[in-house]
């Protein structure tokens, strides 16, 4: 029983355009959405969070939208950059704990 | 500052063979984490400590060991090695009081393969 699905494993995206990674998710009770970036052969990153409040939340070149009827969120990457090309996992957690339940990633490639 | 460690980068074991990962960082952070990633799957929580003494079980705690004598160092202990514990494992750190969600710092991790 899957909580969390990134259901695209791969994505290839031109330099300059914009990238879009979906995350859904079964649990109503999550309370916050991260995102995390990898790079192989390192850990993952924290690249954005978003509260279940929210709808929007923007950092530079990243923007995290939630749909809460849905239960669906997307990191938008404006533009894209060759830089961007990792695996990038959604990490929701639910109320009162810091357990987070990764999905299975997205392999984003940045083409030049 | 170097952030979170792991010690060893790869590791091979037999069956049945013990070992433990080594994971530490100087952040101060009060809460630790164990990960596991395999392939086409997410990590997975191994355990998790948040202060010196107090640890707790994660999604799946079978076969591990975890203790913390020290804010700074959060071992994890394989008991009896198996192939299915063949995987790629991160440790993570982050400040936890008070806070509403906590971005995670992860060391560089150990990949674990199991004979």
């Amino acid at each position: 029983d899957q909580q969390v699905k990134q259901n695209s494993p791969s994505l290839s995206v031109q330099e300059g355009r914009i990238s879009i990674l979906n995350c859904d998710y079964t649990n109503s009770m999550f309370d916050y959405f991260l995102w995390y970036k990898k790079y192989p052969a390192e850990g993952p990153t924290f690249l954005i969070s978003i509260s279940s409040i929210k709808d929007k939340n923007e950092d530079g070149r990243f923007t995290v939208f939630l749909n809460k009827s849905a239960k669906h969120l997307s990191l938008h990457i404006v533009p894209s950059q060759p830089g961007d090309s990792a695996v990038y996992f959604c990490a929701p957690k639910g109320p009162g704990t810091y357990k987070y339940i990764f999905g299975t990633g997205t392999r984003l490639k940045v083409l030049a | 500052n170097a952030g979170v460690t792991q010690t060893p980068k790869f590791q091979v074991l037999k069956t049945g063979q013990s070992m433990t990962l080594q994971c530490a960082q100087d952040m101060n952070h009060e809460y630790m984490s164990w990960y596991r990633q395999d392939p086409g799957m997410g990590l997975r929580l191994i355990h998790y400590s948040v202060g010196a003494g107090i640890t707790d079980q994660g999604e799946v705690p079978n076969g591990y060991n975890v203790s913390r004598s020290t804010t700074e160092d959060f071992p994890l202990r394989l008991l009896s090695a198996a192939p299915s514990q063949t995987s790629v494992y991160f440790c993570a750190s982050s400040y936890s009081h008070g806070i509403p969600y906590n971005e995670q710092f992860f060391g560089p991790g150990t990949r674990l393969t199991v004979l």
